[in-house]
């Protein structure tokens, strides 16, 4: 069975500086893709950035890019130049290959500091 | 676009009563599915339904069921609401294809008393 791991329960920032989240994952598939979802206060999920597992280049999404490392089953969330709408709950979640149950972790609650 | 509609937003009920919660796509997705959000535990999957004419349970299916009413629409039924029901959820789709992310709807918060 695939699990997602968010071990931070809360983060903070300082606006414009650069915050890290992590997420580790377990999975015995070969195939699989991971993304991380942002729910701002209005309760919206929006997709942030998704990786392919076959991939090696780490995806990247403008101010927000990962870490991807395959060996270590670690997913981590990087944002650049920290904005007060960055403020939110983000969420890892993955997907094995040939299914259709993305599997989500607990969430990270990030706080930005004016 | 209007993505993903679901309704309603919020809801009260009280223990045994039942309600429906509706959900339509018009993005022409193929899979459909409804996750609950309770705090600290992330978003956990109730039903889902990989293609019109077809639903499979999730993780936690026990006191609800689904009708795929068509491509576009995905209802979850609570037949006797019970207080542990009480939790956002969510309506979901995606193109089924394997690294098609989730589009949301915006949640209904239900209240059971």
């Amino acid at each position: 069975a695939q699990t997602v791991t968010q071990s931070q329960p809360e983060m903070s920032v300082q606006e414009a500086e650069t915050v890290t989240l992590s997420c580790t994952y377990d999975t015995s598939e070969s195939d699989y893709y991971l993304f991380w979802y942002k729910q701002p206060p209005s309760r919206q999920m929006i997709l942030v950035i998704r990786q392919e597992a076959y991939k090696q280049q780490n995806a990247t999404e403008n101010r927000f890019s990962v870490n991807f490392q395959k060996a270590a089953k670690s997913f981590s969330l990087k944002i650049s130049d920290s904005q007060l709408g960055d403020a939110a709950m983000y969420f890892c979640a993955s997907l094995a290959s040939g299914t259709y149950k993305y599997i989500f972790g607990t969430g990270t609650r990030l706080k930005v500091l004016a | 676009n209007a993505g993903v509609t679901q309704t309603p937003k919020f809801q009260v009920l009280k223990t045994g009563q039942s309600m429906t919660l509706q959900c339509a796509q018009d993005m022409n997705h193929n899979s459909m599915y409804w996750y609950r959000q309770d705090p600290g535990m992330g978003l956990r999957l109730i039903y889902y339904s990989a293609s019109e004419g077809t639903t499979d349970k999730g993780e936690v299916p026990n006191g609800y069921n689904v009708s795929r009413l068509n491509k576009r629409e995905f209802s979850l039924r609570l037949e006797s609401a019970a207080p542990s029901q009480t939790s956002v959820y969510f309506c979901a789709s995606s193109q089924g294809q394997n690294n098609s992310p989730l589009h949301f709807g915006n949640g209904t918060r239900l209240t059971v008393t």
